[in-house]
């Protein structure tokens, strides 16, 4: 989708390196979800963000939503195998949350 | 105890045939979703059904006709195949609440010769 850039397309990066995904709108967001996805798999739901400036961790992994609530980044620290798939992020912009515009997403590889 | 389930997880079928996916929920869910992924990994969303009635049909072709008998079941049904029709297919479901997540199926891929 055009309203939403995620970048990089791909990433490889050597087991304990840290790592970010941007996700970037071209219009102010209700809500921006990350979502991972290994291959042959449904998605799962990471972190979702809502306010600006708001930031959020599990494990290793932040992510954090700009004040103007357009761009959004998923930051990985010390990397490991596991954490390798495919990262999408989705954008509510109507509100309701029943409709997400996902991005064109991050396939992570991690190399043991 | 799974939470979305689809079936079946793997169609191979030829031009012109029609076919069914179907999608049950466990969750409780009023809100259910089918979603089209491309080769490129592009996810973009079809349907949106909540409480059995249709609220999102985005601009999809009128061979793909949801039908959800009930609030935890939402099947997908394609008439005249066509190969652009190939990708793997989502069902999602959410509860009707704002800025909720949506819970994945393991998806249907569906390959069209």
């Amino acid at each position: 989708s055009q309203e939403l850039e995620q970048s990089p397309q791909s990433l490889i990066v050597q087991e304990g390196k840290n790592l970010t995904i941007n996700c970037t709108s071209s219009k102010t967001l209700y809500g921006l979800y990350w979502y991972k996805q290994k291959y042959g798999e449904g998605l799962i739901f990471l972190m979702m963000l809502q306010k600006g400036g708001e930031e959020k961790s599990h494990e290793k992994i932040t992510a954090k939503l700009d004040e103007k609530k357009q761009q959004s980044s998923l930051h990985i620290t010390a990397s490991q195998p596991s954490h390798a798939g495919i990262y999408l992020c989705g954008a509510d912009f109507s509100g309701s949350a029943r409709q997400l515009t996902f991005g064109s997403g991050t396939q992570l590889t991690v190399l043991p | 105890d799974t939470a979305v389930s689809q079936t079946p997880k793997y169609l191979v079928t030829q031009m012109g045939n029609d076919k069914s996916i179907k999608c049950e929920q466990n969750l409780g869910h009023d809100t259910m979703y089918w979603y089209k992924q491309d080769s490129k990994k592009f996810l973009k969303i079809m349907f949106s059904y909540n409480n059995k009635e249709l609220i999102i049909n985005e601009t999809v072709p009128n061979r793909f006709s949801p039908k959800s008998p009930d609030k935890a079941h939402l099947n997908l049904h394609i008439n005249s195949l066509e190969l652009g029709d190939s990708a793997v297919y989502f069902c999602a479901s959410s509860p009707d609440r704002l800025y909720n997540e949506q819970f994945f199926g393991p998806g249907t891929r569906l390959t069209v010769l």
